[in-house]
């Protein structure tokens, strides 16, 4: 079956603006994290959803960013008034519940802040 | 808090020849560890976990990790890698107690495999 897919792969935008980026899990699975990856900080952990809620925001690094979920499916990660250190390949990934299943991760969506 | 430490940032080995990427975490509490590989412009593909039992565990491509408590370590080995190896790998930890699988990771290894 079809994987966990992301939408756009490449996203460049000027400084100020903001960027949806959209994450559709694999059918079936309810739990969804998103993780950003980048040069300075390695891979960290954003946001988990089980369903459409979020029992963990911790990693959203301000309130410039947020996250929703609709149908416990598509995800959409929000970041408003982009900042150059906003760069990053931002990962989703899903899994079959919650516990220490397998994460499927997306091919992630490259940022550029200009 | 979890932490992990992979302690070399690229590895370079000859194409045939054994590899070891290394591996230590922190923790207060128990952890699952997972190693994760990441091959160009791809998102990260699970190799193998360890969450109980038998302490060596193998996973795909030929790898295999060998958790060990007392140095809480988790190294990850290959006795003879290809060409097709060459990619990043990380190590991570999620809390068993957590009841989500929020993956803590470490910096990650470049594994570079010459002909």
């Amino acid at each position: 079956g079809a994987g966990v897919s992301q939408s756009p792969s490449n996203k460049v935008t000027e400084k100020g603006k903001d960027v949806e980026l959209r994450c559709d899990p694999i059918s079936g699975h309810t739990a969804l994290y998103w993780y950003r990856q980048s040069l300075g900080q390695g891979l960290e952990f954003l946001i988990y959803f089980q369903g459409n809620s979020a029992p963990d925001k911790s990693g959203l690094p301000s309130d410039r960013f947020s996250a929703e979920r609709t149908g416990g499916s598509v995800s959409t990660l929000t970041i408003q008034r982009t900042q150059q250190e906003d760069s990053a390949v931002y990962l989703c990934a899903s899994s079959f519940d919650r516990g220490a299943n397998e994460q499927y991760f997306g091919p992630g969506t490259r940022l550029t802040v200009t | 808090a979890q932490s992990v430490t992979q302690l070399d940032s690229q590895v370079p080995v000859f194409e045939e020849a054994p590899v070891e990427l290394r591996c230590n975490y922190s923790s207060s509490v128990s952890v699952y560890l997972f190693w994760y590989v990441q091959y160009p412009n791809q998102g990260l593909q699970l190799l193998l976990k360890y969450l109980s039992g038998s302490t060596l565990v193998k996973g795909i491509n030929g790898f295999e990790a060998e958790f060990n408590k007392s140095q809480t370590s988790f190294h990850l080995r290959k006795p003879s890698v290809h060409i097709s190896d060459t990619a990043e790998y990380f190590c991570a930890v999620t809390r068993v107690s957590g009841g989500y699988n929020k993956l803590i990771f470490g910096a990650g290894t470049r594994l570079a495999v010459h002909p």
